[in-house]
């Protein structure tokens, strides 16, 4: 099975800060990577898809990049509503797997 | 519009078998890329996926829990349904299904839409 490491696990951030999330896998996924926000009480949304392609109506402050093993979503300037928790999954080969998550505290 | 819905038990009782459905509606189960997933989340826990089907009938499951799954579709009710035995606390948590779709025959797309989920507690 192909294990994805996300850290940090959690961060404390200010509204207008740059956050950046990593994940890495324990094999190479090419481009086949996810990353959903997931706020409490609420199912997971994505927001990107294989790597860097932003989900539509996702507003372009966040964004993905990597291939292979290495990850990252940043955000740029981050907002109130972005508080939540972030996770990776890899699509590329079954079972399909997520990462431990980040959760994203307000400082 | 594309929904899916879960729906199930709230409590099951240990070493009893739980059943969950997902019904689904705005989008074709004779699609051949498309399929549904089943995916959990315990109690303040991270996201695992437990299983997905597609339209040609195949079946993919979770490697430790494959011995416990077993997940089906019945095309005429728009409905994917999961069954997991042996049931234990640890397996207490909330149980979402969401729709995915194939990039090519073995590589998939992420998940794009969920249901609101079901929480399950298991608990004699």
């Amino acid at each position: 099975d192909i294990q994805m490491t996300q850290s940090p696990s959690s961060l404390s951030a200010g509204v207008g800060d740059r956050v950046t999330i990593s994940c890495r896998a324990s094999q190479t996924i090419s481009k086949f990577l996810n990353w959903y926000q997931q706020k409490p009480g609420r199912a997971p949304k994505v927001l990107i898809s294989a790597a860097s392609s932003l989900q539509s109506g996702v507003p372009s402050r966040f964004s993905g990049s990597g291939s292979g093993t290495d990850f990252t979503l940043t955000i740029t300037s981050l907002q109130p509503e972005d508080f939540a928790t972030y996770y990776c999954q890899q699509s590329y080969s079954t079972p399909l797997t997520f990462g431990g998550g980040t959760r994203v505290e307000i400082k | 519009q594309v929904t899916l819905k879960e729906s199930g038990p709230v409590l099951v009782k240990p070493t009893e078998t739980l059943t969950v459905t997902c019904t689904v509606s705005g989008f074709s189960f004779n699609n051949p890329k498309m399929g549904v997933a089943w995916i959990r989340q315990p109690p303040g826990k991270a996201l695992e996926w437990l299983a997905h089907i597609f339209s040609s009938d195949e079946k993919s499951y979770n490697t430790s829990l494959k011995s416990r799954l077993t997940i089906s579709k019945d095309t005429s009710k728009s409905q994917v349904v999961l069954i997991m035995t042996n049931m234990h606390p640890v397996d207490t948590a909330t149980y979402y299904c969401a729709r995915i779709s194939l990039f090519t025959v073995t590589i998939f797309n992420a998940f794009d839409v969920w249901g609101q989920g079901t929480l399950v507690t298991v608990s004699s």
